[in-house]
């Protein structure tokens, strides 16, 4: 399974963007790119997800770099609320399971 | 909210002692998935389901056994629970051709 980097944490200042990185350096052609966030006490919560081109949804937007290495979720303006855990996955080859990493997690300061 | 439950949500049991835990959906959706949480990590998949009667298993299966004998439910079991099966399971849901998966409010599961 190709794996995912992300730094361990991140702090952020509410009503302020956020860029979370994630690298994935062996990512294959066929792999998508997802995001799931994590708050306190919860179970995953699917964020956004992309292949090759930018992604924008309610929740947040999903940059991929051209050579697909790496790429940033975005939030645009950062909430109390989104103070979680982010994990960055790579869907594996055959589609049916996600390999989860250690993840980013996410302050935000009032 | 993805209509996915799980039981029981708490739950204290003895070394050795067989436990049983039942994700339930309402969805209808044809893929099932047992994740277990330890502090620190991500979520690391235990089984999954494609279908009724339908299943494999994830990367770390060694202690556990799944079944589905109808599509809403998708059960866990330990046969002779270990100190190091306490952890927080999660199940998840997704529908075929869809890439999101839906994930369950968890089970703590503590073994003493």
């Amino acid at each position: 399974d190709a794996k995912t980097t992300q730094p361990n944490s991140m702090e952020s200042n509410e009503e302020e963007p956020v860029h979370l990185p994630c690298n994935h350096s062996t990512i294959s052609g066929t792999d998508y790119i997802h995001w799931y966030r994590q708050l306190p006490s919860q179970g995953p919560e699917y964020v956004i997800h992309g292949l090759t081109s930018n992604v924008n949804n309610r929740m947040a937007s999903l940059a991929i770099a051209e050579d697909r290495k790496s790429s940033t979720l975005i939030l645009h303006r950062a909430t109390l609320r989104d103070a979680a855990v982010y994990y960055c996955i790579l869907r594996d080859s055959d589609g049916n399971k996600l390999v989860f990493g250690a993840g980013t997690i996410l302050r935000v300061k009032s | 909210d993805a209509g996915i439950t799980q039981s029981p949500r708490h739950k204290v049991t003895e070394t050795g002692t067989p436990v049983t835990l039942r994700c339930h959906q309402t969805e209808n959706h044809r893929y099932m998935y047992w994740y277990r949480q330890d502090p620190g990590h991500g979520l690391r998949l235990i089984h999954y389901s494609y279908g009724v009667k339908d299943t494999d298993k994830g990367e770390v299966s060694d202690g556990y056994s799944v079944s589905r004998s109808k599509t809403e439910d998708f059960l866990l079991t330990l046969e002779s629970a270990t100190s190091s099966q306490t952890s927080v399971y999660f199940c998840a849901i997704r529908q075929a051709l869809q890439e999101t998966q839906y994930f369950g409010p968890g089970t703590r599961l503590l073994v003493l």
